[in-house]
């Protein structure tokens, strides 16, 4: 049973650009939330997506926008990137019975 | 708002030492509580979990006990190994509008020396 995954799992982009990136949740599971995990800080809680809508947002800007597919993967999409949007970007996917969150191993982001 | 506070690290013991890494919260309701561990290049995995007062969540020799009266969740094990080495997480569970999220502490970075 594979758990969650992502991709890419490194990304180099410049000031400006666009990126996109992607989560399969973990076989079962129907509910997919997004983290960005700044260099040694805690992941900080972007928003959560249930049966292709966004249910609950964090504190980020519009700039940050998601998608979820009928399968239940995922993706993350941020425009118009800026030096402080460089960071670990965690997937994690929960099923609708439990309250335990899965994660997967992450995006590495480096905006220059 | 829902939050948390960790020990500050790093954290540096030797090997069979015992590990105390506190963490508080604040909190509305009664969210239940996790530590999370990541280790280096990885994403993060459950460690434990409890989910409501006095709850102790145990797994691979940690342990910690829910304490509604100190709002605490305390990660505690009795003799570390090297392998332990890796950043912690104590986190709790937001329920709101239907959605739950997590809220992290800011992490405490523990390194065991043989």
């Amino acid at each position: 049973d594979a758990g969650v995954t992502q991709s890419p799992t490194h990304l180099i982009k410049t000031r400006g650009q666009q990126v996109t990136l992607r989560c399969s949740p973990k076989s079962g599971h129907d509910t997919v939330s997004w983290y960005q995990q700044a260099l040694g800080q805690g992941p900080q809680f972007i928003f959560q997506y249930y049966e292709e809508e966004e249910r609950q947002r964090g504190n980020f800007p519009d700039r940050f926008s998601g998608h979820q597919f009928p399968n239940y993967s995922s993706e993350l999409n941020v425009n118009a990137l800026l030096l402080g949007d460089s960071a670990l970007y965690l997937c994690a996917s929960r099923g609708l019975a439990g309250n335990e969150q899965f994660f997967g191993p992450g995006t590495r982001l480096t905006v220059l | 708002g829902n939050s948390v506070t960790q020990m500050e690290g790093p954290v540096t013991l030797s090997e069979e030492a015992f590990l105390t890494i506190n963490c508080t919260y604040t909190a509305t309701g009664y969210p239940s509580l996790f530590w999370y561990v990541q280790y280096p290049g990885e994403g993060l995995q459950l460690l434990l979990k409890a989910t409501k007062a006095d709850d102790k969540g145990s797994n691979k020799g940690f342990e910690a006990t829910y304490r509604k009266e100190t709002t605490s969740f305390h990660l505690e094990k009795g003799s570390v190994q090297v392998s332990d080495s890796a950043v912690y997480f104590c986190a709790l569970s937001d329920l709101n509008q239907g959605a739950q999220k997590l809220v992290f502490g800011q992490g405490t970075r523990l390194t065991i020396n043989p």
